[in-house]
């Protein structure tokens, strides 16, 4: 049964064109994150969400936003890719914090031309 | 920056139990250690977690150290479905930063 989705799985887009990337989940958890991790490299925080309460890491650039219109959906816009941005971007929920499992989706790989 | 230090390979034979060493030589008192594991093109995967006790499940077990400095992680029948990077992650709140990990690679 999926519990983190991520759509699309595979995206392409080009150079300052914007895009989005979505994330559901069917677990009801509080905390929804936003990882990017590029080729060989561990994942990197970007944001999270605790219900609408959003907290953005102190080095995520300001191209990067997020929306989460209600509990279950939450999406990454990048509004001006650059190459740089080329990653996967994984999306992960909890239900709080402290001793609470993280549960990742598979993952939006992202291209861009 | 990652609290962490793991080797960044590791060898193992199928069947064998597979033992990861951590060094979180500056972790305070109330952070807890994480493993999560990450097979290729997957998203990590959760594998245990503990605060100062040895800890089991059906996965693996946690062993921390006394001092809370170090801990292993011990997958006691590897397999080749275990092959994966192993993140040790010390953790006191809502954050997760992820180090460089171990790739684990179990050999037939």
């Amino acid at each position: 049964d999926a519990m983190v989705i991520q759509n699309p799985r595979y995206q392409v887009t080009q150079f300052g064109k914007p895009v989005t990337l979505s994330c559901s989940q069917t677990l009801n958890h509080n905390v929804m994150y936003w990882y990017q991790q590029k080729s060989s490299q561990a994942p990197k925080l970007l944001f999270h969400y605790y219900d609408k309460d959003f907290n953005n890491e102190a080095d995520t650039p300001d191209n990067f936003q997020s929306r989460r219109p209600n509990t279950s959906f939450c999406f990454l816009d990048i509004r001006s890719p650059g190459l740089g941005d080329a990653a996967m971007y994984l999306c992960a929920t909890s239900r709080g914090f402290r001793t609470y499992t993280q549960y990742f989706g598979p993952g939006t790989r992202l291209t861009v031309l | 920056d990652a609290k962490t230090t793991q080797p960044p390979s590791m060898d193992c034979a199928e069947g064998r139990a597979a033992n990861l060493p951590c060094n979180h030589s500056t972790i305070s008192g109330n952070e807890y250690v994480y493993w999560y594991r990450q097979i290729h093109s997957q998203g990590p995967q959760y594998i245990i977690h503990g605060l100062k006790n040895n800890e089991t499940n059906e996965m693996a077990s946690l062993i921390i150290t006394e001092d809370r400095k170090s801990s292993t992680l011990i997958l006691p029948h590897a397999t080749l479905r275990d092959t994966a990077v192993y993140y040790c992650i010390v953790s006191l709140d809502d954050k997760i930063i992820f180090g460089k990990g171990t790739r684990l690679h179990i050999l037939p």
